[in-house]
């Protein structure tokens, strides 16, 4: 893998669904892997920072996973809210890029009420 | 809200001319980074500062050049414009070279 890529690209779910989304990495000198939400209108917004494999990161109902020997990352969404519904980034920083930030093109949730 | 400022929030200009884009980061942040989003495109980095020195380049044109002062603000010139050009352009702050970055809310560059 030589760029980020996440997948799906978008996703419509149902409100009180759960559901996750891919996010893969170059996984030669990692550094750390960068989670956004953006919300239409407004700027990214950082959920999580994860440097170390296997690490686990959780906020509310939003949780994330990472694997670097593999190149990738999974973050879930427990029961979707309509307030969920946002653009997903993950972005990947190399270890000799200080904060140069490689994005993936995100995943687009819409969850519907 | 982030902390980070950013002016003006839209811009119209015309092709061939040169704007200037200000951004102001958190409070005791000394990183500066600035992003491009065009139509159809992902956040590409353009460039980031440390407390006043140039750290990273990304695939920023010749046209574009960059600054951070002493009071760790930062300027995002753009000359020669192009159609092209148009896009929403991101400034995003942290307190290091590799934290999480804190965006501002953009400003939107129209070339006509």
């Amino acid at each position: 893998i030589l760029n980020v890529e996440q997948s799906p690209q978008s996703l419509h779910v149902q409100e009180g669904d759960s559901t996750n989304f891919t996010c893969s990495f170059p996984s030669s000198n990692f550094y750390a892997l960068h989670w956004y939400r953006w919300e239409t209108a407004k700027s990214p917004e950082a959920l999580f920072v994860m440097t170390l494999n296997g690490d686990e990161k959780k906020k509310g109902r939003i949780s994330a996973t990472l694997n670097t020997k593999e190149g990738y990352s999974y973050l879930y969404i427990k029961g979707s809210q309509p307030e969920d519904s946002a653009t997903y980034l993950c972005a990947s920083l190399g270890g000799t890029s200080y904060g140069k930030l490689t994005f993936g093109q995100g995943t687009i949730l819409t969850v519907h009420p | 809200d982030s902390g980070v400022t950013q002016t003006p929030k839209h811009l119209i200009t015309a092709t061939g001319q040169r704007v200037t884009l200000r951004c102001s980061p958190r409070s005791g942040d000394l990183s500066v980074y600035w992003y491009q989003q065009s139509l159809d495109q992902g956040l590409q980095f353009l460039i980031q500062y440390y407390n006043g020195e140039e750290r990273a380049k990304g695939n920023i044109l010749e046209r574009f050049s960059a600054q951070q002062f002493p009071d760790l603000h930062s300027e995002l010139n753009l000359s020669s414009l192009e159609l092209g050009d148009s896009a929403l352009y991101f400034c995003a702050s942290s307190p290091g070279t590799a934290d999480t970055q804190y965006f501002g809310p953009g400003t939107r560059l129209t070339v006509l």
